[in-house]
């Protein structure tokens, strides 16, 4: 079975900084991947960004990067220049890619909030 | 556009009476999956479809019942067993395949009930 951890109900950032949503998780399964939501107060669920557990390269998709650290078994979603739109609830999930397209688990979330 | 489609948005509900929520994509995608989301928690699964005429339970499925007869549509009958049922529900697909996966989601059905 699969477990993530987000250990950040809320964060703060201001306007242009950096910041580090935290992001651990647990699984036996050798092949897995994880996988980056936002939550706007909308509702809808946007995907952000992916990383395979055998990819060499951390990824990135714009202002978004994940820090992946397999030993420690973290993938930190780290958004740059952050912008007031960036204000939402973001949700770490997995999969474990052996088991074909099985659901995705998910965290609890970490709301961020961005101040002028 | 393709994209999945939940309705209604916004549902009330007496106790004790069954409502049905919709979920139809015209992504052509194999998979289809419903979640739970309740204030400050994660997205919890309920029931997933890989296929048409099959579909296996998540973690939460007491008190719901899914059908998927068609491809694109997997409705969510929440029942009158569900003790809790006040929630926001999110419907979601991807195709299977051994790429990432990622799922993609409707924009959701809040169901309240009185």
């Amino acid at each position: 079975a699969q477990k993530i951890t987000q250990t950040q109900p809320g964060m703060f950032v201001q306007e242009k900084e950096a910041v580090t949503l935290d992001c651990t998780y647990d699984t036996s399964d050798p092949s897995y991947g994880l996988f980056w939501y936002k939550q706007p107060s909308s509702g809808e669920m946007i995907f952000l960004i992916y990383q395979g557990s055998y990819d060499q390269q951390n990824a990135t998709e714009g202002r978004y990067s994940l820090n992946f650290q397999k030993a420690r078994k973290s993938a930190n979603l780290v958004i740059s220049a952050s912008q007031l739109g960036d204000s939402a609830m973001y949700f770490c999930a997995m999969r474990g890619r052996n088991s074909g397209n099985t659901p995705l688990v998910f965290g609890k979330g970490t709301r961020l909030s961005v101040i002028a | 556009d393709g994209g999945i489609t939940q309705s209604p948005k916004y549902l009330f509900r007496k106790e004790g009476q069954n409502v049905t929520l919709s979920c139809e994509q015209n992504l052509n995608h194999d998979a289809m999956y419903w979640y739970r989301q309740d204030p400050g928690q994660g997205l919890r699964l309920i029931y997933y479809s890989q296929i048409v005429n099959d579909f296996q339970k998540g973690d939460i499925a007491e008190g719901y019942s899914v059908s998927r007869e068609k491809k694109e549509s997997f409705p969510l009958t929440v029942t009158s067993a569900q003790k809790n049922p006040t929630a926001f529900y999110l419907c979601a697909s991807t195709i299977v395949s051994t790429g990432s996966g990622e799922l993609f989601f409707g924009e959701g059905s809040r169901l309240t009930v009185l």
